[in-house]
């Protein structure tokens, strides 16, 4: 089964800050992989799929990159809805499909 | 627009049985396959199931396998999820979730989501 770890665990930021959130998986995704936003109280939503592709209705500001083992979900400038807990997840040669353990992207 | 209803949830006992429904609308639900994700109090999210569109395939995460049965009802546009042998490490909110692919390409990703139904295991 592929690992991912998250990190940092916690991100302490102001608005219209910029952040750099991580994810790195066990062993290569290509890019297979996937970010979702979860707030306090809702079901997650998905962001991004396919380690760059933004799903639908989802703003500019967020952008996925990498492929292989290293992958990166950057915010431009965080918005006041943006605090949340942020995961990744991978589909590579699924089933299973694993999560990886979160970032909470907090106001600072 | 795309809604996922969840219901079932409640408090069962260790070792009990009990299903969960999700009704789907606003998308051609016999068309995309469909996930169980659950999420512990105060934890992170895990993958429970799959059903394809046409129920030809279901996966299981290891966790649940042989303990949990994932089924369709394609022509009431319903998710069910069958969970006997509960254990007190089942508890959580569970997800039903639409696949992102379509059809018979499936993408494992999840593109939309109910609000959860809460199972509790206690005694």
């Amino acid at each position: 089964e592929i690992v991912l770890t998250q990190s940092p665990a916690t991100l302490s930021l102001s608005p219209g800050e910029r952040a750099t959130l991580s994810c790195r998986a066990s062993q290569s995704v290509s890019s297979y992989l996937a970010w979702y936003q979860q707030k306090p109280g809702q079901a997650p939503r998905l962001l991004i799929y396919d380690a760059s592709n933004r799903a639908t209705g989802i703003p500019a500001r967020f952008r996925g990159s990498g492929s292989g083992t290293d992958f990166t979900l950057t915010i431009s400038s965080l918005e006041p809805e943006d605090f949340a807990v942020y995961y990744c997840q991978q589909r590579s040669d699924w089933p299973p499909v694993t999560f990886g353990g979160g970032t909470k992207v907090e106001i600072k | 627009q795309v809604q996922l209803v969840e219901s079932g949830g409640g408090v069962v006992q260790p070792g009990r049985s009990l299903r969960l429904s999700c009704a789907a609308s606003g998308f051609a639900f016999s068309d995309y396959g469909m996930h169980w994700v659950r999420q512990a109090p105060g934890k992170g999210l895990e993958w429970v199931a799959f059903i394809s569109y046409d129920e030809t395939n279901e996966f299981y995460a290891d966790s649940v396998k042989g303990r949990f049965t994932v089924s369709r009802d394609n022509s009431k546009n319903t998710l069910f999820l069958h969970m006997n042998s509960l254990r007190p490490d089942d508890m959580s909110v569970y997800y039903c979730a639409k696949d992102h692919g379509y059809y018979y390409d499936s993408s494992g990703f999840q593109e939309s989501w109910g609000q959860g139904t809460l199972v509790t295991v206690s005694s």
